[in-house]
């Protein structure tokens, strides 16, 4: 059973940048997991930003992005706002009809 | 704009059965995959099924396999999750979401709606 690994907390300044990661243990995370990143504020339904390790939707802002670094996926967030303070969650696809998300990274803005 | 409303959640009791809609508006139900998701009370996500666009297949979490089905009728707009067995631990926000392609995927997300199971 892949257990899908994020930072459980990050702080980044305003104006800042920071990098969250997801990792699996299974293996590396690779373009082949279509890693997916969602963000939740308190009480609020989760909204998706990235898709398919790279892709934002058209609701996505500029300032978060995604990527592959060494053997994780990665949201880079640069130039943080105090309205970036949420959890952040990633999700990953594995052969055989499995998907699983992260456990979460909750994100303050300080 | 795209629109899920979910609904059918409730109190019910461990052993019992409960059945979710979401309804879809604002885009083309029959072209995309959909979702549900849930998150218990203080904790984080946890995906439970996916569906192709045309219902021609279906995916379930090991957690709730063989107890929850996965359905959609696209000349109604709305999706399905027919929860059997219901256990304590089933209890959250259940959330449907909208793929981006015809399989699985996500894009949009509904408001949740409360299942909580209890004596």
């Amino acid at each position: 059973q892949a257990v899908v690994t994020q930072e459980p907390s990050l702080t980044v300044s305003p104006g800042g940048t920071v990098t969250l990661t997801c990792g699996s243990t299974t293996g590396p995370v690779t373009s082949g997991n279509y890693p997916y990143w969602f963000q939740q504020k308190p009480g609020q339904a989760p909204r998706t930003l990235i898709y398919d390790t790279t892709n934002r939707h058209s609701w996505t802002p500029a300032r978060f992005s995604g990527s592959l670094l060494g053997d994780k996926a990665a949201l880079t967030l640069s130039g943080a706002q105090p309205e970036d303070e949420a959890e952040y969650y990633c999700f990953l696809s594995y052969s055989g009809g499995r998907w699983v998300f992260g456990g979460g990274t909750k994100l303050t803005v300080l | 704009q795209v629109q899920l409303v979910e609904s059918g959640g409730g109190v019910v009791q461990p052993g019992r059965s409960l059945r979710l809609s979401c309804a879809a508006s604002g885009f083309t139900f029959r072209s995309y995959g959909m979702n549900w998701v849930r998150q218990a009370p203080g904790k984080g996500l946890e995906w439970l099924a996916v569906i192709w666009y045309d219902g021609s297949d279906k995916y379930y979490a090991d957690s709730v396999k063989g107890r929850f089905t996965i359905s959609r009728d696209n000349t109604k707009n709305t999706l399905f999750l027919q929860m059997n067995s219901l256990r304590p631990e089933d209890t959250g926000i259940y959330y449907c979401a909208r793929s981006w392609i015809k399989y699985s995927g996500f894009a949009d997300w509904g408001q949740g709606t409360l299942v909580t199971v209890s004596s």
